[in-house]
């Protein structure tokens, strides 16, 4: 069965600071996909990053990047000189078996 | 990308009735979902919407209470009956896109308050 697992249910960090949002995933399924969204307070889902379970290298995408750790089965997102605007709701989510599934998420707090 | 339109964008309604969602998509899609985020949770996948095929739903959601309706490869429905206060929840349409990265791409979300 799939699984995706975030175990920080919230964070505080102060602005400017880079920050470390954790995901771990479980799936059988050999060809995957993570990403990880963006839910601010007024709900829309925004997409923030891709990696795919055959790509080499750490995806990026500006300040944003994803720590890719296959044999440790983790997809951890790292975001760098963090901003107030960054304060949402981060979901890590994983593809797998031709649906996406999501973790609990994770509710970061930028502190001025 | 895709632009996603859910009608209605929140409603209330009472207890005992059903409700339809529609869900408007401005390109042909392949991949169609409707997922449940319950207050203060995270997305929980309801079922995959099958163009001319019946749904396929995950572990927990049935037909008779989430009938689902795609007609063509742009709208889909989805439909709440029998309404009780657990449902209360947005409700949230999404596609996959081919050629993307295989993201997913979400409506607005429609939010239901049951009495």
């Amino acid at each position: 069965a799939q699984k995706i697992t975030q175990t920080q249910p919230g964070m505080f960090v102060q602005e400017k600071e880079a920050v470390t949002l954790d995901c771990t995933y479980d799936t059988s399924d050999p060809s995957y996909g993570l990403f990880w969204y963006k839910q601010p307070s007024s709900g829309e889902m925004i997409f923030l990053i891709y990696q795919g379970s055959y790509d080499q290298q750490n995806a990026t995408e500006g300040r944003y990047s994803l720590n890719f750790q296959k044999a440790r089965k983790s997809a951890n997102l790292v975001i760098s000189a963090s901003q107030l605007g960054d304060s949402a709701m981060y979901f890590c989510a994983m593809r797998a078996d031709d649906k996406i599934i999501f973790g609990k998420g994770t509710r970061l707090h930028i502190l001025p | 990308s895709a632009v996603i339109s859910q009608k209605p964008s929140r409603d209330i309604c009472q207890r005992g009735t059903s409700l339809t969602i529609q869900c408007q998509v401005d390109s042909q899609v392949t991949m169609m979902f409707w997922y449940r985020q319950q207050p203060g949770q995270s997305l929980t996948l309801i079922a995959t919407a099958n163009q001319g095929s019946e749904a396929t739903y995950e572990s927990g959601f049935v037909i008779d209470k989430f009938p689902i309706s795609r007609p063509n490869l742009t709208f889909s429905t989805l439909t709440v009956s029998n309404m009780s206060p657990e449902d209360s929840s947005i409700y949230l349409c999404s596609v996959g896109v081919q050629g993307s990265a295989g993201e997913l791409f979400f409506g607005e979300g429609s939010r239901l308050t049951v009495l």
